[in-house]
């Protein structure tokens, strides 16, 4: 049981390029999400999936696509890299019952444009 | 439109109970109240979440007033491992399955030795 896994760990990127940060998780939850993380602040919703066929935009979706075919996987996609997407990317997926839930973050993508 | 608010540091003695305080005088009814931490750049790690009642796990215990309107997270005997960034989280009942997380700054607790 390995978690939410995320590759790569790091990348460097030049302004223009596309790349897809992957994200999987093993522990068959429905609910998937990604975030950003700037220095010195909290994490920033890009987008977010509560099953496999739906997505939909977080707080800063712009210049990021994602889909979610299925229940394992949440790629989220770069589509013309700019020095403002350079931050750290963290994957999560979580679960609800009637009385627990709680969100299963990844180790994080350490993303650089330049 | 800040949800929370928290101090942005504090330090406690190895040992000791920290006591992490969170004001959110703004939730309505149908919002809990979630902690989560961030060790070391790593990815958030959930403690505890409430909706009113005072709730308590393995990691921590979470204290939320009658009127709802702040809450303190207590990890009874702090540790090294503890030092952290803690953030305090305000998120409908609708957002059960937490996919949608409101970060704030949160709280960095530096455990002294």
């Amino acid at each position: 049981n390995a978690g939410v896994t995320q590759t790569p760990k790091f990348q460097v990127l030049k302004t223009g390029q596309s790349m897809t940060l992957q994200c999987a998780q093993d522990m068959n939850h429905e609910y998937m999400s990604w975030y950003r993380q700037d220095p010195g602040m909290g994490l920033r919703l890009i987008h977010y999936s509560v099953g496999a066929g739906i997505t939909d935009q977080g707080e800063v979706p712009n210049g990021y696509n994602v889909s979610r075919s299925t229940t394992e996987d949440f790629p989220l996609r770069l589509l013309s890299a700019a020095p403002s997407q350079t931050s750290v990317y963290f994957c999560a997926s979580s679960y609800s019952t009637g009385a627990r839930t709680e969100a299963f973050f990844g180790q994080g993508t350490r993303l650089t444009v330049v | 439109d800040a949800k929370t608010t928290q101090p942005p540091s504090m330090d406690c003695a190895e040992g000791r109970a920290a006591n992490l305080p969170c004001n959110h005088s703004t939730i309505s009814g149908n919002e809990y109240v979630y902690w989560y931490r961030q060790i070391h750049s790593q990815g958030p790690q959930y403690i505890i979440h409430g909706l009113k009642n005072n709730e308590t796990n393995e990691m921590a215990s979470l204290i939320i007033t009658e009127d709802r309107k702040s809450s303190t997270l207590i990890l009874p005997h702090a540790t090294l491992r503890d030092t952290a960034v803690y953030y305090c989280i305000v998120s409908p009942i609708s957002n059960f399955g937490n996919e949608k997380l409101t970060f704030g700054t949160g709280t960095r607790l530096t455990i002294i030795p």
